[in-house]
């Protein structure tokens, strides 16, 4: 079956752009997350959608960041007046929700702040 | 505070070579603690989920055991396509999980 896609795969941007970053969960998840990887780091939480609960957003690094989930499903990350730091790997993830169900990730999107 | 640690951050094995991953965790309340494994431009592959001391689950070359304190990923006999960064993570509430930097591992042909 079809796993998360993410889009696009690469996104190269002037600092001071928007952009947004999207997301396809597997169908009948309920649970989205993102994380944001840097080069050699870890994963860094950013958000978290549970049906329709109010997301839990306290990841979020600044107010520059916001996400929204329409219709349960597909999910737009939003990056306002992007900053040089701001460039790394945008991760996906969902899942079947509840304690204990593994998350399933796409490949990312790269994001580049020139 | 809830932590996960992983050793060693990389590992060079020659084909063959068993070896051992580590991942150290403090957390109130595991509900449960997951191993990936992920290739370079990819996303993270869910290989194992472990919920209580003393279980342990296989998969192909891969062996993950948990402890109240500790999680081994076991891999025997590894091949060049088992290099990959491996990572875990515990999950302590309904939904927020705390991630390991993980281990880069290179299996040398």
């Amino acid at each position: 079956g079809a796993g998360v896609s993410q889009s696009p795969s690469n996104k190269v941007t002037e600092k001071g752009k928007d952009v947004e970053l999207r997301c396809d969960p597997i169908s009948g998840h309920t649970a989205l997350y993102w994380y944001r990887q840097s080069l050699g780091q870890g994963l860094e939480f950013l958000i978290y959608f549970q049906g329709n609960s109010a997301p839990d957003k306290s990841g979020l690094p600044s107010d520059r960041f916001s996400a929204e989930r329409t219709g349960g499903s597909v999910s737009t990350l939003t990056i306002q007046r992007t900053q040089q730091e701001d460039s790394a790997v945008y991760l996906c993830a969902s899942s079947l929700g509840g304690g204990g169900s593994p998350l399933h990730f796409g490949n990312g999107t790269r994001l580049t702040v020139t | 505070e809830d932590q996960v640690t992983q050793s060693p951050e990389a590992l060079r094995l020659q084909e063959g070579e068993s070896s051992s991953l580590n991942c150290s965790y403090t957390v109130s309340g595991l509900r449960g603690l997951f191993w990936y494994r992920q290739d370079p431009g990819k996303g993270p592959e869910f290989l194992f989920t472990l919920y209580s001391a003393g279980e342990e689950k296989e998969k192909e070359r891969l062996k993950a055991t948990l402890t109240k304190k500790e999680s081994f990923l076991h891999i025997t006999a590894p091949k060049p396509e088992d290099s990959a960064t491996y990572l875990c993570a515990v999950q302590a509430s309904n939904y927020q999980l705390i991630w390991g930097a993980g281990t880069k591992l290179i299996i040398k042909p």
